[in-house]
């Protein structure tokens, strides 16, 4: 059974039109990630939250938002997205900082 | 220079060959140490953590050489299935427990 699930699995917004990824997760851990991952790159992380504490990377654009209303649901906003921001976003979980991360399916966006 | 270094790929390897990936890390204060497979598209998935005393499983074994900063991950008898990017990731807790992947190495195992 998946563990962390992220809908969509593929998104295709406008240039400039507002979207919102999601992540759950059936593990109960503490912290939620989010990454982006864009072809042939590493994963960057964009921010994460320790339980309700939200923790920004310095250089995660401001057009990036997120929001953790309880401990399954995360969410991630993207204002106005550019071309440049077409990737994989992936959201992870662990049960404390220190430990194993485990990453949802992600989610493929795309900017038109 | 990259907190995180791996061998450059891709690596092409026949069936049933052993390979070896290594990985070096620039912060001494790190403190966990992962290696993850990616499929292409597909999310990162934590094959194994390394401990200090080194681990097994199956055909996988992990290293880990502090002194040196330095990991390792062997795969003995490849199989197809293990064709991947295969990440070298570390855990730096004094920034908050934030993953630093390495760029990964491709493998590709031949018939």
């Amino acid at each position: 059974d998946a563990m962390v699930i992220q809908n969509p699995r593929y998104q295709v917004t406008q240039f400039g039109k507002p979207v919102t990824l999601s992540c759950s997760q059936t593990l109960n851990h503490n912290v939620m990630y989010w990454y982006q991952q864009k072809s042939s790159q590493a994963p960057k992380l964009l921010f994460h939250y320790y339980d309700k504490d939200f923790n920004n990377e310095a250089d995660t654009p401001d057009n990036f938002q997120s929001r953790r209303p309880n401990t399954s649901f995360c969410f991630l906003d993207i204002r106005s997205p550019g071309l440049g921001d077409a990737a994989m976003y992936l959201c992870a979980t662990s049960r404390d900082p220190t430990g194993e991360q485990y990453f949802g399916p992600g989610t493929r966006l795309t900017v038109t | 220079r990259k907190e995180v270094e791996q061998d450059p790929g891709p690596f092409n390897v026949p069936e049933g060959a052993t390979v070896a990936f290594n990985c070096t890390y620039s912060n001494s204060a790190s403190q966990s140490f992962f290696w993850y497979r990616q499929d292409c598209r597909k999310e990162p998935k934590l094959l194994m953590s390394v401990y200090s005393s080194g681990n097994e499983d199956g055909r996988f074994t992990a290293q880990l050489n502090r002194a040196s900063q330095y990991i390792s991950l062997l795969i003995r008898d490849s199989k197809l299935s293990d064709s991947a990017t295969y990440l070298c990731v570390v855990n730096n807790y004094n920034q908050g427990g934030k993953l630093i992947f390495g760029q990964g190495t491709e493998l590709s195992v031949k018939p």
